[in-house]
């Protein structure tokens, strides 16, 4: 069974430019989540997705990330414009049925905003 | 404000030696629990999960809940130089997932 996918796995910009990043979860997997991890933290989540609808998005900072799941399988997450403090590693993971179930984590695209 | 707390460490512990990783949380209604490991550069794998109070073992390791208590442990036993990673905490409540800041862990040989 692959694992859950990550496009890029490395990203540099500059502040104030845009970044999308990929995420194409287990096949099958209803639930996909968007995570933060900076360095020397947990991840914090951004957003869930059941299929494509929202299940909680309360902290995401919509005024400059945004994410979609149009088909109900793959997502991209976008920032716009980044800021210097969204240096991190933004973590993709899917499970089959919510929270409450074991999440499978994709490799990861680390973010460097210079 | 929904806290899930960790002691940063580092923990260090010789190769043969148990180790003991704590958790605390605030939701009182949180109702599923995991332990994930991260090495470092790595992303999160799941090592154990639990549901209900009291103790679950799964080999080397044995997750203990109390909820009362609001707490959550990991031991893990014989530890060997590759469980050095770092260990997350994570605490479901109402399909709301938050991650502790996660123990340093280093087993030294």
């Amino acid at each position: 069974e692959a694992g859950v996918a990550q496009s890029p796995r490395y990203k540099i910009i500059e502040k104030r430019q845009s970044v999308a990043f990929w995420c194409n979860p287990i096949s099958g997997h209803a639930t996909l989540y968007w995570y933060q991890q900076i360095l020397g933290q947990g991840p914090k989540l951004l957003i869930q997705f059941q299929n494509n609808g929202v299940v909680d998005d309360s902290q995401l900072p919509k005024d400059r990330f945004s994410a979609e799941r149009l088909k109900g399988v793959d997502s991209t997450l976008k920032i716009q414009p980044a800021k210097l403090e969204d240096s991190a590693v933004y973590l993709c993971a899917s499970n089959w049925a919510g929270a409450a179930d074991t999440q499978y984590f994709g490799p990861g695209t680390r973010l460097t905003v210079l | 404000q929904k806290e899930v707390e960790q002691n940063s460490g580092p923990l260090s512990v010789p190769e043969g030696a148990i180790a003991s990783l704590n958790c605390t949380y605030s939701d009182r209604v949180s109702q599923s629990f995991f332990w994930y490991r991260q090495y470092s550069g790595k992303s999160p794998e799941l090592i154990m999960s639990i549901y209900s109070n009291g103790d679950k073992e799964d080999g080397r390791f044995t997750a203990q809940l109390n909820k009362a208590s609001q707490y959550v442990s990991l031991l893990i036993r014989d530890s060997q130089p590759s469980d050095s990673a770092t260990y997350l905490c994570a605490v479901n409540a109402d399909n709301d997932m938050r991650f502790g800041a996660g123990t340093r862990l280093t087993v030294k040989p």
